[in-house]
């Protein structure tokens, strides 16, 4: 079965430009979270929904950070403007809606802004 | 709040060894799940082990295997027969039972295996 699917892979932009991170999570998992992960902060939690709807968006820096989730099988992260300071990899994971059932997280996304 | 605690930054182990990773957690819960997920230099976020809080027996996964200590608020990784390939970043996170929340994770040990 595939597993949690991000894309890009790798993101370099300019400052000021948006970015836009997309995530197909596992089919029939009901949970979808997106991370941060830094070298300063380690793995933060940024969103995450349940059957699509936003939950907890108290992880979001900034309003400048942006998630939807239009449909089960799709989210996205957006930052608009993007700063410096936003370089980092970008996790998304998936997990069925039973406690403790473990996240299965994507590759990620590497993203650099110059 | 609930905090997790990775004292070792970094750890070594010569290949064949055995080697045992640090992870102490602070709740007050008691329904709750602890788990080991492992990152390779390729940055995946690999599933290593998960330990329920209401079992006493300690989870296994052929190398892997777990020392809970429940009063002691601890949950060690122990990799036997050390490879090459556990070479990683391995992160000890704890998930509040009955909750919808997240995981919260350690800062991380970096494990290096030498040959």
């Amino acid at each position: 079965d595939a597993g949690v699917i991000q894309s890009p892979r790798h993101e370099v932009t300019e400052m000021g430009q948006e970015v836009t991170l997309r995530c197909k999570p596992i089919s029939g998992h009901d949970y979808l979270f997106w991370y941060r992960q830094t070298m300063m902060r380690g793995l933060e939690l940024l969103i995450y929904f349940n059957n699509n709807v936003p939950i907890d968006d108290s992880g979001m820096p900034e309003d400048r950070f942006s998630a939807k989730m239009p449909n089960a099988s799709f989210s996205t992260l957006k930052i608009q403007p993007s700063e410096p300071r936003d370089s980092a990899v970008y996790f998304c994971a998936s997990s069925l809606y039973r406690s403790g059932q473990p996240q299965h997280f994507g590759d990620g996304t590497r993203l650099s802004i110059l | 709040a609930q905090t997790v605690t990775q004292s070792q930054p970094e750890m070594s182990v010569q290949e064949a060894e055995t080697v045992t990773l640090s992870c102490t957690y602070d709740t007050s819960e008691s329904d709750y799940y602890l788990f080991w997920y492992k990152q390779p230099p390729s940055r995946q976020m690999i599933l290593v082990i998960r330990q329920e809080a209401y079992k006493q027996q300690n989870a296994t996964e052929n190398r892997f295997s777990v020392n809970f200590q429940k009063a002691a608020k601890s949950f060690s990784l122990k990799i036997s027969d050390s490879q090459l390939g556990d070479a990683a970043m391995y992160f000890c996170a704890y998930f509040r039972g009955g909750s919808q929340g997240n995981l919260i994770f350690g800062k991380g040990t970096k494990l290096s295996v030498k040959p």
